[in-house]
């Protein structure tokens, strides 16, 4: 069963439209990330929520928003896509564990189009 | 700063074979936790594989295995009778303590299994 779910799993917008990407998990962990992979890159980090906490990474642009209303459901806006917004973006969830670390549990992405 | 260098963008190995996949990293930290991360083609990112650095012994998992060494700071994934379904982006990953719950990628290497 899916434990990090994205929808949709493929979104088309166009220049300049608003577009919001939607993850919710079943794994009631307190940390969820939005990362922005493009294409045969590693992931980069956009933002993570501990809990409530938001926690925005410096070069993350002010094009990209992100809420996160209860435990379970996180959300990314893009209030004006470029075309170099274009990308596959990935949510993530994390835990600590008993020895120390954590891992990050990955959904399986949404793959953002710009025309 | 920490960095994580994967020096191998792509590889190949035929099926059945035994390939190693090379990973370097940089940190001041004492106590960190190194992982191995597989993203299929249009699939979700999975855990393959963690290394604590307090543990001198190498993890394994099946047919992964690493080979952890602290002193060199490197921590390589060898693939033990490759499989189709082996093929994929293999990221490593370094996170620690003080890291806010963030990991740090290395660039990827994408692994071809060729039957």
């Amino acid at each position: 069963d899916a434990m990090v779910i994205q929808n949709p799993r493929y979104q088309v917008t166009q220049f300049g439209k608003p577009v919001t990407l939607s993850c919710s998990q079943t794994l009631n962990h307190n940390v969820m990330y939005w990362y922005q992979q493009k294409s045969s890159q590693a992931p980069k980090l956009l933002f993570h929520y501990y809990d409530k906490d938001f926690n925005n990474e410096a070069d993350t642009p002010d094009n990209f928003q992100s809420r996160r209303p209860n435990t379970s459901f996180c959300f990314l806006d893009i209030r004006s896509p470029g075309l170099g917004d274009a990308a596959m973006y990935l949510c993530a969830t994390s835990r600590p564990l008993a020895g120390g670390g954590n891992i990050q549990y990955f959904g399986a992405g949404t793959r953002l189009s710009v025309l | 700063a920490q960095t994580v260098t994967q020096s191998q963008p792509e590889m190949s190995v035929q099926e059945a074979e035994t390939v190693t996949l090379s990973c370097t990293y940089d940190t001041s930290e004492s106590n960190y936790y190194l992982f191995w991360y597989k993203q299929p083609p249009s699939r979700q990112m999975i855990l393959v594989i963690r290394q604590e650095a307090y543990k001198q012994q190498n993890a394994t998992e099946n047919r992964f295995s690493v080979n952890f060494q602290k002193a060199a700071k490197s921590f390589s994934l060898k693939i033990s009778d490759s499989q189709l379904g082996d093929t994929a982006m293999y990221f490593c990953a370094l996170w620690f303590n003080n890291a806010g719950n963030m990991l740090t990628f290395g660039g990827g290497t994408r692994l071809m299994v060729k039957p």
